[in-house]
């Protein structure tokens, strides 16, 4: 069974200045990756997501992650953050055979202070 | 364009009671996912409809759930006897391919 672990709960930031949000998983198997932010009252909305290839993957709004296998790790990075990306993010974690079975971590609420 | 749309955006029912919770896709998608959202659990998988095909049910928490979709298209959650754990946010994707993509804004259940 895989998990996913989101250690801050809440990660303020200054305008402008870089952001990472961290993202753990544990799984026995070929996984695939994804980060997706929630603003209030909304739905989500992908951001990003690893499948294959290049570790290192560009999604929207400026975002980035980068799959470290080794570290199991999928950490999300904005170098310069605007008052708009202010947001709960969840990473998420599915198997190969199964990827619309997503397992989210408990989220990241980003706040961003002008 | 339009998005993923879902009705009612707000639902408070006394325990006991059914209810339906409908979910439009985008137009065209074949994929359709139905997630939950509540404090105590936070995200979870229910159901995935992809086409024809028999729906993955592995996420349904009980028997009183269940959920349909109608000509590749519109899906209805229902959840019969409700009871106050199944209070949380409904949230429905569509997508083409096998992950969830677009969500809706999500259907607020609230069990009296």
């Amino acid at each position: 069974a895989q998990s996913v672990t989101q250690l801050d709960s809440q990660v303020p930031v200054f305008e402008e200045a870089p952001v990472e949000l961290r993202c753990n998983y544990s799984s026995s198997v070929s996984v695939y990756l994804f980060w997706y932010v929630q603003y209030p009252n909304q739905g989500l909305q992908l951001l990003l997501k690893y499948l294959s290839g290049s570790t290192l993957v560009k999604g929207i709004n400026g975002f980035e992650a980068e799959f470290n296998k080794s570290q199991t790790s999928f950490h999300l990075r904005k170098p310069s953050v605007h008052i708009s990306d202010t947001a709960e993010y969840f990473c998420a974690v599915s198997e190969k055979d199964s990827s619309y079975k997503l397992i989210f971590g408990s989220g990241t609420r980003l706040l961003v202070r002008p | 364009g339009a998005g993923v749309s879902q009705s009612p955006s707000n639902k408070v029912t006394e325990k006991g009671k059914d209810v339906e919770l409908r979910c439009d896709p985008i137009s065209g998608h074949t994929a359709l996912y139905w997630y939950r959202q509540s404090l105590g659990q936070g995200l979870e998988f229910l159901i995935y409809f992809q086409g024809n095909s028999a729906p993955d049910k592995s996420g349904l928490p009980s028997d009183r759930f269940s959920a349909e979709r109608t000509g590749g298209s519109v899906s209805t959650l229902t959840i019969q006897r409700t009871q106050q754990e199944d209070s949380a946010v409904y949230l429905c994707a569509s997508s083409f391919g096998y992950q969830p993509q677009h969500f809706g804004d999500g259907t607020r259940l609230s069990i009296l």
